[in-house]
């Protein structure tokens, strides 16, 4: 089975750091791009970026560059979203994403397979 | 990049249709034939219902259809369920990798 597993919730305080993880099963890992997207409570998806794990080739959208750090390890199959200082308004889910790419080659896609989500909580 | 935009709520009674849109730009969904829509129940994942504007992965019902017409996509969910009933939401390749997603729309069965 094709899925994308998630490292569980996180309660921090503003200022700590937080690593969360995303591990792929039952596909070739490090030929897809993988996602990460944010929802706030209550409120929509908002797309941060994007690693693809075979070069570790990363993009951000702008309202996320410099806040987060994607990075991604092909060995153990693995993403991973960082922090070095959180804030209050990190507070959301966090949801990593398969792109697939149905043209077959270098193209757009959409996101097919969608990890559970890892609930990030920071409060003081 | 702003989000997509989409109408905040839509309704019908089972059985009937019900047509969600998703205005963007000409950076966005004007430019690329890349938008697919997501179903999201309440405390679940969303799921991919629709790619590439009107082409639908294997399992989705054919109730689910989409189309596009210069910056607005649309999304039409035909022969309404109670199991439709959650939010949608769009999301357009925006250039250079990056993506974007609409604002949602909840989707209600009278």
């Amino acid at each position: 089975e094709v899925q994308l597993v998630q490292s569980g919730a996180e309660v921090k305080k503003p200022g700590e750091s937080l690593k969360i993880s995303c591990k792929g099963s039952g596909y070739s890992f490090s030929t897809y791009w993988i996602g990460w997207v944010r929802q706030m409570p209550g409120t929509a998806l908002e797309w941060m970026g994007i690693i693809y794990p075979g070069d570790s080739d990363t993009r951000y959208s702008p309202s996320f560059q410099g806040q987060v750090t994607i990075s991604g390890d092909k060995s153990i199959s693995t993403a991973y979203l960082q922090w070095s200082s959180l804030k209050a308004s990190d507070t959301a889910m966090y949801y990593c994403v398969r792109l697939q790419k149905y043209c077959g080659g270098d193209c757009p896609g959409a996101f097919d397979i969608w990890g559970q989500g890892t609930m990030v909580t920071v409060s003081s | 990049q702003s989000a997509l935009t989409q109408p905040p709520s839509a309704s019908g009674s089972p059985g009937q249709s019900v047509t969600i849109s998703c205005t963007g730009t000409s950076s966005d969904v004007g430019d690329y034939n890349y938008v697919s829509w997501y179903q999201q129940h309440p405390g679940k994942a969303p799921k991919l219902i629709i790619y590439e504007v009107s082409k639908r992965p294997s399992g989705v019902p054919d109730r689910f259809s989409g189309s596009k017409s210069g910056n607005t996509a649309s999304l039409t969910v035909s022969g309404l369920q109670a199991e439709d009933e959650a939010d949608y939401y769009c999301s357009s390749y925006a250039g250079s990798n990056n993506y974007v997603f609409g604002t949602g729309t909840k989707v209600t069965v009278l």
